[in-house]
């Protein structure tokens, strides 16, 4: 059951650089989601795609653009990452029935130097 | 806006004792409440489901409370073992597919 995958694992980019993460589920879920986590804080929402062809910006959406290429996929790019953008980045996936319950990926570790 | 808050941030405690982790929320206009398990380095793993009509859920030795009209939510933990030491989150979900996390309670359990 592969659930949530994400890649790549762990990355680490100099300042100014661009990268794309990627994020795939095989639950038929509707609605996917990236967050990203800093010590000390909660996930926060960046972008958000309710269904396939719609995506909506989150609490924290400056300096990421997303795309949500079908059902199953769903990628987040950093055009010209800065320091401020070191954090753990999830890729979820929601089901949707009444229970709207999240699913997460294994997590994304990057590293802006 | 919501807003989620975990209380204690850290807990220690010894093997087999039973605990609670606390949550509480700002806004009780919420369609769910999740509570996840997140070790160290890894992805959340979903733990239990509360939907906004339900008072509380069980699974095994966890047992989750919701009481929507005074924001709070517990996770209760019987006879706490060391493989439970992991970072709690809490999640309210609410309305225009967004959710909101707690900061967690990070939970060390010791044997």
């Amino acid at each position: 059951n592969a659930g949530v995958t994400q890649t790549p694992k762990f990355q680490v980019l100099k300042t100014g650089q661009s990268m794309t993460l990627q994020c795939a589920q095989d639950m038929n879920h509707n609605s996917m989601y990236w967050y990203r986590q800093d010590p000390g804080m909660g996930l926060r929402l960046i972008y958000y795609s309710a269904s396939e062809g719609t995506t909506d910006k989150g609490e924290v959406p400056n300096g990421y653009n997303v795309s949500r290429l079908n059902k199953r996929e769903f990628s987040l790019r950093l055009e010209s990452a800065a320091p401020s953008q070191t954090s753990v980045y999830f890729c979820a996936s929601r089901t949707a029935d009444t229970n709207y319950e999240q699913y997460f990926g294994p997590g994304t570790r990057l590293t802006v130097t | 806006k919501q807003e989620v808050t975990q209380i204690p941030a850290a807990l220690s405690v010894p093997e087999g004792e039973n605990l609670v982790l606390n949550c509480s929320f700002t806004d009780s206009a919420i369609y769910n409440l999740q509570w996840f398990r997140q070790d160290p380095g890894k992805g959340l793993t979903s733990l239990l489901l509360i939907q906004s009509s339900q008072r509380e859920q069980t699974s095994g030795r966890l047992n989750a409370s919701l009481d929507k009209s005074s924001g709070r939510s517990t996770l209760y933990i019987a006879a706490s073992q060391p493989g439970d030491s992991a970072t709690y989150l809490c999640a309210a979900g609410g309305g225009g597919f967004k959710t909101i996390f707690g900061a967690g309670t990070r939970l060390f359990v010791k044997a």
